[in-house]
């Protein structure tokens, strides 16, 4: 029972190359979600996808795009990347509602 | 937005002690969460309270809900090496519909043996 896989795990990028984040869930839940992580900062909600076929900007979407492919996978991309999107990133899902998220264990990325 | 602001942003104490942080908010919070996460994982609940005034306990791990629904306090009993991680508090945000989580700072912990 993997739960929410994330890849890559670690990832270095030049600035203004692109790259896709993975996300998939096992556990048919309807809701996924990307937040990111900074130090002092909390986690922060980039993107969620309520339901398959919808997805809506969270607290800092600047810079970056999703997809809800299905209801398994919810895919997080940065078409330039800048140092300000160095972080780590977290795919976190729920059946629905704001209880019982499941995250993933974190895409470590850094932007040089 | 609404934010939540937590304190202490870090503790250093002894295994055995006890230990209290709290997370504050400007807003009225109906649910409040309180997460941890390891290093290098994502984080996990530890404790959901729903109700303002509630108290709950998931083994040596109780937390409170504020009367005022502004505040949440965690407090962790007879501290062990395994408690070292960074501790959240969070809430919904924009209605419990889509699920949106508002995290707090977060207080990093760090226990010697």
């Amino acid at each position: 029972n993997a739960g929410v896989t994330q890849t890559p795990k670690f990832q270095v990028l030049k600035t203004g190359q692109s790259m896709t984040l993975q996300c998939a869930q096992d556990m048919n839940h309807n809701s996924m979600y990307w937040y990111r992580q900074d130090p002092g900062m909390g986690l922060r909600l980039i993107y969620y996808s309520a339901s398959e076929g919808t997805t809506d900007k969270g607290e800092v979407p600047n810079g970056y795009n999703v997809s809800r492919l299905n209801k398994r996978e919810f895919s997080l991309r940065l078409e330039s990347a800048a140092p300000s999107q160095t972080s780590v990133y977290f795919c976190a899902s729920t059946v629905g509602g704001p209880y019982g998220y499941t995250f993933g264990s974190g895409t470590r990325l850094t932007v040089v | 937005g609404q934010q939540l602001n937590q304190s202490p942003q870090s503790m250093f104490i002894q295994e055995g002690e006890d230990v209290s942080m709290n997370c504050t908010s400007s807003s009225i919070f109906n649910t409040w969460l309180w997460y941890k996460q390891d290093p290098g994982e994502g984080p996990v609940l530890l404790i959901a309270l729903y109700k303002a005034g509630e108290l709950t306990s998931n083994g040596r791990l109780t937390a409170q809900f504020g009367i005022t629904r502004k505040d949440s306090f965690l407090n962790i009993s007879a501290s062990i090496p395994s408690d070292v991680g960074i501790y959240f508090c969070a809430g919904p945000t924009g209605g419990t519909s889509y699920g949106k989580l508002t995290f707090g700072q977060g207080t990093i912990l760090t226990v010697h043996p």
